[in-house]
């Protein structure tokens, strides 16, 4: 079963523009991660969160998190047409839990 | 260092046919896993391991086999091909097992 479902499925900017991509799930965490996917390549770590935080940024990336609401969000700033790409949310199942459930992923194009 | 490594890169078998998948990692990670991914699924988990000799099922573990002998290797078997098989493999290894995965370029797996 689905652990993290993102949303949109698809998303199409112009570039220059941001970009924002929600991930909802079901159970407690103790972080949520999300990856990149260029087409036919594997998946790429970008960012961790943990659910005692509530936003993290990296470069032109910017995570929140809200536990309450069981989501989170990925914004890129000032999107690159290089940022074209699958994204993917990614969660474990809370306290001694080995196993990452991915969504299924919003599919980024940024125009030139 | 070389990262997670997967090979073959593409492979087509016939309906019953056994192959063995061949995931190796020189990063000393622990924990190694398997994703299958499907159009429209996302990523999922097949069978982890979290050291060598110990091994786990995950999400869809039917038709596979893994073992871990070593540290740096985690071979998934597939017992006998279906099409339903047909997917891209992925293989990941961390340390710890639920921060950054690491993940090898995949394995495009045709069953006629």
């Amino acid at each position: 079963s689905q652990q993290g479902e993102e949303d949109p499925q698809a998303l199409s900017i112009q570039e220059g523009e941001n970009a924002t991509m929600n991930c909802s799930y079901k159970t407690s965490i103790n972080n949520l991660q999300w990856y990149r996917q260029n087409s036919g390549r594997g998946l790429v770590h970008l960012i961790l969160i943990r659910s005692n935080e509530r936003e993290k940024h990296s470069g032109r990336l910017r995570v929140t998190l809200d536990t309450s609401k069981k989501s989170s969000s990925l914004l890129i700033t000032a999107s690159r047409a290089a940022d074209t790409a699958s994204y993917f949310c990614a969660t474990d199942s809370g306290a001694g839990s080995y196993q990452l459930t991915f969504g299924k992923g919003t599919k980024l194009s940024v125009i030139p | 260092n070389a990262g997670v490594t997967q090979t073959p890169k593409f492979q087509v078998l016939k309906t019953g046919q056994s192959m063995t998948l061949q995931c190796a990692q020189d990063m000393n990670h622990e924990y190694m896993s398997w994703y299958r991914q499907d159009p429209g699924m996302g990523l999922r988990l097949i069978h982890y391991s979290v050291g060598a000799g110990i091994t786990d099922q995950g999400e869809v573990p039917n038709g596979y086999n893994v073992s871990r002998s070593t540290t740096e290797d985690f071979p998934l078997r597939l017992l006998s091909a279906a099409p339903s098989q047909t997917s891209v493999y992925f293989c990941a290894s961390s340390h710890p097992p639920n921060l950054e995965q690491y993940f090898g370029p995949g394995t495009r797996l045709t069953v006629t």
